[in-house]
């Protein structure tokens, strides 16, 4: 069964700085989708970056950056230049295949909150 | 291009009624998920509908049904309801397969 890995309930960054969430899967699946969303106090999920197994480059999406490490099974999120907006509940998700069919089930994380301070 | 959108955004029902939500994906998407999220259990994938069948089924209970119309839209519906379905249900569409699924805004639902 799928599993996805967060391992730090809340981080804190400083404006303007660097800051990585953190996320490990496990999966038997040779073919799997790994993403990442912003959930704002309002609810709503926001689709921040999509990593595909095959992708051999990391994906990029403006400030956003997806660190993947496939031997290790992790796939950190990696924002640069935080801003004040990018407070919020962050989670690590995957999407599986079954059985040769392609399935919209996604797995979640238990999610990070960030908090970026003035 | 239009999101993903989920109607009523907000429902408040008694316990022992039934429910029904909505949600219209992004044109030209075929395959919508519905989740239930809570602070206890977070995110929880209820089930997945591609050309309007049911192709995949999390683990709840048989009070929580749902369906897709041959426009991709699609309904969610819970019967019997209980304090405990107390939820924001979202729905996200997708082309199919693994690609990037996009959320709606969600449905709070709270059971009186």
């Amino acid at each position: 069964a799928q599993k996805i890995t967060q391992t730090q309930p809340g981080m804190f960054v400083q404006e303007k700085e660097a800051v990585t969430l953190d996320c490990t899967y496990d999966t038997s699946d040779q073919s799997y989708g790994l993403f990442w969303y912003k959930q704002p106090s309002s609810g709503e999920m926001i689709f921040l970056i999509y990593q595909g197994s095959y992708d051999e480059q990391n994906a990029t999406e403006g400030r956003y950056s997806l660190n993947f490490q496939k031997a290790r099974k992790s796939a950190n999120l990696v924002i640069s230049a935080s801003q004040l907006g990018d407070s919020a509940m962050y989670f690590c998700a995957m999407r599986e295949t079954i059985g040769g069919f392609n399935a919209g089930k996604s797995t979640f994380g238990d999610g990070t909150t960030l908090t970026v301070k003035p | 291009k239009a999101g993903v959108t989920q109607t009523p955004r907000y429902l408040i029902k008694t316990r022992g009624q039934q429910v029904t939500l909505s949600c219209s994906p992004i044109s030209g998407h075929r395959s919508v998920s519905w989740y239930q999220q809570t602070p206890g259990q977070g995110l929880q994938f209820l089930f997945e509908y591609f050309s309007e069948t049911q192709r995949n089924k999390g683990n709840f209970p048989g009070r929580f049904s749902g369906r897709q119309f041959s426009n991709s839209r699609s309904e969610m519906n819970v019967s019997t309801l209980e304090l405990g379905d107390s939820a924001l249900y979202l729905c996200a569409s997708s082309l199919a397969g693994i690609t990037e699924a996009f959320f709606g805004q969600g449905t709070r639902l709270t059971v009186v």
